[in-house]
């Protein structure tokens, strides 16, 4: 483990369904983040929070909402997905907001929107 | 201007072989290129990164190149094996650290 754990592993979720994706990380770190990775195309940067406060929003549909109840936890809260959200959905900590290096990755949630 | 551009999308080398994947940037305030590897079913991980003042970073198998007058980087992986067969990011950052990624480029090395 990495120390960056996200739950479930895989999804499968039908277009009409309310799921939430979740991570947890477990090395004190104060930066969290939601990236967005689909076959053949770089990773999209979706949120970033700052001590437990969002500090960007990358142009992400409102479908996607996000929550970070402390710092050591996130959650991507999903309703009305498209097929086009199929996707891992990846996150990641550092142990400050915009620090260049030590980003930590979890293992991500495969998400299927059928 | 935020873009970073990577090649090849895809790479098969022997084993033993050097394998090299190169990125090309266009912001000049990009200080920070880290590479990253990603295994199927993980995240990405830190392999190794680089700072402009250097040219070249070297650990173990794995080497950075840096052409800063190019606006250039490529990773080489000397004596490639089939344990490095995996996905491979570069990136680049500045200031406030957001990470722009390159593509990716799937490596596979046969034994």
């Amino acid at each position: 483990e990495t120390g960056v754990t996200q739950t479930p592993r895989h999804l499968v979720m039908g277009m009409t369904n309310k799921k939430s994706l979740k991570c947890e990380q477990h090395l004190g770190h104060n930066a969290m983040y939601w990236y967005k990775q689909s076959a053949k195309k770089p990773l999209e940067l979706m949120f970033v929070y700052s001590l437990e406060e969002r500090v960007e929003n990358n142009s992400v549909p409102s479908r996607f909402s996000p929550e970070c109840p402390n710092s050591s936890h996130l959650f991507l809260h999903l309703h009305t997905l498209q097929p086009e959200d199929s996707a891992l959905y990846l996150c990641a900590s550092s142990q400050q907001q915009g620090e260049s290096y030590g980003y930590t990755f979890g293992s991500g949630t495969r998400l299927t929107v059928v | 201007q935020q873009q970073v551009k990577q090649s090849p999308q895809s790479l098969i080398v022997q084993k033993g072989g050097i394998s090299i994947i190169n990125c090309a940037y266009e912001n000049t305030a990009f200080d920070y290129f880290p590479w990253y590897q990603q295994f199927p079913g993980k995240g990405p991980a830190l392999l190794i990164a680089i700072r402009p003042d250097v040219s070249e970073k070297k650990e173990g198998r794995f080497t950075i190149s840096f052409n800063k007058s190019a606006k250039q980087f490529s990773l080489h992986i000397m004596d490639s094996q089939p344990g490095d067969s995996a996905t491979y990011f570069c990136a680049a950052s500045f200031g406030t650290g957001k990470l722009i990624f390159g593509q990716g480029t799937t490596l596979q090395v046969k034994p």
